[in-house]
C-alpha cells in the first residue's frame, strides 16, 4: 500500500477558508468512506478531527468539515484561526483491517 | 476517561528487537468495538501505521513491516505490545499507541508517544 498524497503545505489568513486534499486510488479512498483526518501540533500526539469521511467527534469545532469525490478526500477549515496552525494528516482504510496515512500538510495561518 | 501510556527503552542497538508496551486505563481493553494500534513518526516526517490487535489476539500489520512486526495483547493486564525486530537507524521514531474504533477505522484516543533511537 502506498501513502496517500497530500500537498506539503497550505496557507491562509484568519477568517478565510482552506481545503487540504488527500488523493488515493480506487483501492483505498475511492472504495471506502473510512477516511479520517488528524491535527498534530508540534510536540503533541495527533488528534482526531474527522472520521468516516465527514463526521466530527464530539468537541471538534464545526469549522472543520470533510468530503470526498472519487479517489480524493478533502478537509476544509472555515473561519481560519491562529490556533488551527498545525500539520494535518489524512488516513484511509485500505481493506484487510489495514490503514494508510497521507504524508501530511503543514497549515500556516498568515 | 480512557488513557493510553507507552513504555519501553529509549535507546536500542541496530539489529536488536524493540519491545514497547501500551497500558490502557480508564476503560476496557476487551471492548468489542475497538482495535489497539501502533503508529510511528520518524523525526521531522509523517505518520506511519504499523499495525493493530483485537482483544481476541487477531493482529493486522502494515505490509511493508509485516516480516518484522508482532503486535499482541494481554487482556488480563490491560496492555498491548509491539515487537519490531532487525532494527536499523530508519526505525528511529516517536512510537504512539492508539485506540482504533473498529466501525470507522479512526484513532480517537492516543498515547503521548515514546521516542525510540536506534544507535550503537
Amino acid at each position: 500500500q502506498s501513502a496517500l498524497t497530500q500537498p506539503a503545505s497550505v496557507s491562509g489568513s484568519p477568517g478565510q477558508s482552506i481545503t487540504i486534499s488527500c488523493t488515493g486510488t480506487s483501492s483505498d479512498v475511492g472504495t471506502y468512506t473510512l477516511v479520517s483526518w488528524y491535527q498534530q501540533s508540534p510536540g503533541k500526539a495527533p488528534q482526531l478531527m474527522i472520521y468516516d469521511g465527514t463526521k466530527r467527534p464530539s468537541g471538534v469545532s464545526n469549522r472543520f468539515s470533510g468530503s470526498k469525490s472519487g479517489n480524493t478526500a478533502s478537509l476544509t477549515i472555515s473561519g481560519l484561526q491562529a490556533e488551527d496552525e498545525a500539520t494535518y494528516y489524512c488516513c484511509s482504510y485500505v481493506g484487510s483491517n489495514t490503514l494508510v496515512f497521507g504524508g501530511g500538510t503543514k497549515l500556516t495561518v498568515l | 476517561q480512557l488513557h493510553l501510556q507507552e513504555s519501553g527503552p529509549g535507546l536500542v542497538k541496530p539489529s536488536e528487537t524493540l519491545s514497547l508496551t501500551c497500558t490502557v486505563s480508564g476503560g476496557s481493553i476487551s471492548r468489542t468495538n475497538d482495535y489497539w494500534g501502533w503508529i510511528r513518526q520518524p523525526p521531522g516526517k509523517g505518520l506511519e501505521w504499523i499495525g493493530s490487535v483485537y482483544y481476541s489476539g487477531a493482529a493486522y500489520y502494515n505490509p511493508s513491516l509485516k516480516s518484522r512486526v508482532t503486535v499482541s495483547v494481554d487482556t488480563s493486564k490491560s496492555y498491548f505490545s509491539l515487537r519490531l525486530s532487525s532494527l536499523t537507524a530508519a526505525d528511529t521514531a516517536i512510537y504512539y499507541c492508539a485506540r482504533e474504533e473498529a466501525t470507522w477505522g479512526a484513532m480517537d484516543v492516543w498515547g503521548q508517544g515514546t521516542t525510540v533511537t536506534v544507535s550503537s
